[in-house]
């Protein structure tokens, strides 16, 4: 079955501090990959998106991942987080089948950025 | 990005009654849509996917006749919670999605029942 799990649930980081957010996947065949956020109040936001090619993806406001197909894996990183990042953060997957198919998110992780 | 527009974004009803939510795909044409639910301090739940002009493809466990979704056109989706209770209080999201690209989300609309 597609899943797509993420394994930090809230994670509370000071200002300046480096982020990483860990995401697997589980797909039988090739995957489409994303990372959303959702500020407070507001709609998911797109921060970035891999669908093929270069595995290392750089996304809006400085945040990265890296699609590492061995560890089936998708983890969002920005090295310097800043108080406005504090948001709930999706990773969401979608089989690669050039139809508008549908995405899985994982569970969410809530980023809170103090001062 | 593309817009998806969601109305209403907030709904208050009586236990009861029907609430219809919209979602429009304001400038490219969706023949696919999609509904979510999001519980508080929670992830996205898929509802259904609604195709234009075919029935919808329900998630396990989603009741088809309580969550009545009517895809009329390519760029309109209704979702309609028939006789709302307490229980089916939630954040309703509609997204919508291109072949070979992400998926655009509504703002949402939180129903309470009352």
């Amino acid at each position: 079955a597609q899943s797509v799990s993420q394994h930090n649930h809230h994670v509370i980081l000071s200002e300046a501090a480096s982020l990483e957010l860990g995401c697997n996947y589980s797909y039988g065949g090739t995957v489409n990959l994303f990372w959303y956020v959702q500020y407070p109040g507001q709609h998911l936001q797109l921060l970035l998106k891999y669908f093929s090619g270069d595995p290392l993806v750089k996304g809006i406001k400085g945040f990265e991942a890296e699609f590492i197909k061995s560890k089936f894996s998708f983890n969002l990183r920005k090295p310097s987080v800043q108080w406005s990042d504090t948001a709930e953060y999706f990773c969401a997957g979608a089989p690669n089948t050039g139809t508008a198919s549908k995405l899985t998110f994982g569970t969410g992780t809530r980023l809170q950025v103090t001062l | 990005g593309a817009v998806v527009s969601q109305h209403p974004s907030w709904v208050i009803c009586k236990s009861g009654t029907s609430v219809k939510i919209e979602c429009r795909s304001l400038d490219f044409q969706a023949t696919t849509m999609f509904w979510y639910r999001q519980f508080p301090k929670q992830s996205l739940m898929l509802m259904a996917t609604s195709n234009e002009g075919s029935k919808a493809t329900y998630e396990q466990g989603v009741e088809k006749d309580k969550f009545l979704i009517n895809h009329a056109s390519l760029t309109l989706s209704t979702l309609t919670v028939t006789s709302a209770h307490p229980e089916d209080s939630s954040f309703y999201i509609c997204s919508a999605r291109k072949p070979f690209t992400e998926a655009f989300f509504g703002q949402g609309t939180r129903l309470t029942v009352v």
